[in-house]
């Protein structure tokens, strides 16, 4: 059974400072692998998407890498804003099947304070 | 309306109510998820549909009953529920292809959060 893990739990941090989430999983037969925002008591809104194939992907002041063999991802934040707090969660897709089945971490709750 | 929606965003239930989520796609997508949200726990996966075809249910309680009537609505109907089911209930869309780079990415509605008492 696939199990995702996210190291810190939490993690506060003041504007401006470049930081790094950590997603491990047990797995490595995986499609792809998510990360994703998540605001308090609202949905998720999808960030990066790296396929199994790729080693990172880039979207503005984000970067993702996955290293596939070692079940492990990180999501870089440059230049940490206020605006990005929030919990930021990974998912792995498996594969095998014609659509998405996500495992889940149990997030990140970054506070980036002014 | 575009994207994922979820209705309604906030309900409140005894034990002994019957109601139901309700969740629509504008996406043009062919499967559904159900996902639920607790306190300090990871994001569990309840239900899949694709195309209209229930193909996962993640050992989920019989309290809980989904319903796909087309591609573009899903339903939770809920009955007897206990305290412990208050959560974030999710609901997501995708394709049942892969997209050329984006594989098979889901696209979250903003929840419903239940309260049981």
């Amino acid at each position: 059974k696939q199990e995702v893990t996210q190291i810190p739990a939490a993690l506060s941090v003041p504007e401006g400072e470049n930081l790094v989430l950590n997603c491990s999983f047990t797995d490595s037969a995986i499609y792809n692998l998510q990360w994703f925002r998540q605001d308090p008591g609202k949905g998720l809104t999808s960030l990066l998407l790296i396929q199994s194939s790729q080693r990172e992907q880039t979207s503005g002041r984000l970067n993702a890498s996955l290293d596939k063999s070692s079940g492990r991802s990180t999501l870089y934040i440059a230049a940490s804003q206020p605006g990005d707090s929030a919990t930021y969660l990974c998912a792995v897709t498996a594969g095998g099947t014609s659509y998405g089945k996500l495992t889940f971490g149990q997030g990140t709750i970054l506070t980036v304070h002014p | 309306e575009t994207g994922v929606t979820q209705t309604p965003r906030h309900l409140v239930m005894g034990m002994t109510n019957k109601k139901s989520l309700k969740c629509e796609q504008h996406l043009g997508h062919n499967a559904m998820y159900w996902y639920k949200q607790s306190a300090k726990k990871p994001l569990e996966l309840m239900f899949v549909y694709n195309f209209k075809e229930q193909t996962e249910n993640n050992s989920v309680p019989s309290r809980f009953s989904p319903e796909c009537p087309n591609s573009s609505h899903l339903f939770l109907h809920l009955h007897t529920l206990q305290p412990e089911d208050s959560a974030l209930y999710l609901c997501a869309s995708s394709q049942t292809f892969p997209t050329r780079g984006r594989g098979y990415e889901q696209y979250f509605g903003p929840g419903t959060r239940l309260t049981v008492t």
